[in-house]
């Protein structure tokens, strides 16, 4: 059974940084894309970024919204992938979700709160 | 960008219902679509990926068809625990696009 476990959720000033983590087990972490996701409170689901697999040559891509300010790494031998976030802004309170792609087929974390308030 | 249209946004239907959401894409997206399921304070749930696969262990009665722009999650029968959010999403190109929602409500 596949499953994801995230971490790190914080509160956070405005202008700060947080790192997020998602370990996952029951799969090869190196043959899998892992997406990140957000939704903010009352809203819908955002997508974040996604860090392809060994074969795709680990690319990495993000949303307009991050770009610059997230960075996604993986670390293959501890199945674990991670969402560092600096230059938070206000507008990135939400919850965190890490979601693993199987042949199409998507399994879902139960996610990390972050709040960025001042 | 793909931009994602789910319609209605909104839907109140009875136990038995038969009820369908429907989803569309500004452009083709192949079969490349799954479909989730969140209720409240809760991590969305796949129901259907590649458009009509249903997720081990999810219900029969919930299907999914279509192909290029448009596609259909379909309830056959609607059940009290299928009140939630449903949430249609594209994974054929950047930047994954998903839909606004449709909120279900159970008469």
């Amino acid at each position: 059974e596949i499953q994801l476990v995230e971490s790190g959720g914080a509160l956070v000033q405005p202008g700060g940084s947080l790192r997020l983590s998602c370990v996952v087990s029951g799969l090869t972490l190196s043959d899998h894309y892992i997406d990140w996701v957000r939704q903010a409170p009352g809203k819908g689901l955002e997508w974040v970024g996604r860090t392809k697999n060994r074969s795709q040559r680990y690319a990495i891509e993000y949303a307009a919204s991050v770009t610059g300010r997230f960075t996604i790494s993986r670390d293959d031998s501890k199945n674990s992938v991670n969402l560092q976030m600096n230059s938070l802004k206000t507008e990135d309170t939400a919850v965190y979700y890490c979601v693993s792609w199987t042949a199409g087929d998507p399994t879902w974390g139960q996610g990390t709160l972050v709040t960025v308030s001042s | 960008d793909i931009q994602m249209t789910q319609s209605p946004s909104t839907l109140s239907a009875s136990v038995g219902d038969r009820v369908t959401i429907a989803c569309r894409a500004s452009q083709s997206i192949n079969s490349w679509l799954a479909w989730y399921q969140q209720k409240p304070g809760k991590a969305p749930k796949t129901l259907i990926y590649k458009t009509s696969s249903l997720q081990t262990g999810v219900p029969s009665r919930f299907s999914g068809s279509g192909s290029g722009t448009e596609f259909t999650l379909t309830i056959s029968s609607l059940q009290p625990d299928d009140s939630a959010t449903y949430y249609c999403q594209q994974y054929n190109s950047y930047s994954y696009t998903f839909g606004q929602g449709t909120k279900l409500e159970i008469k």
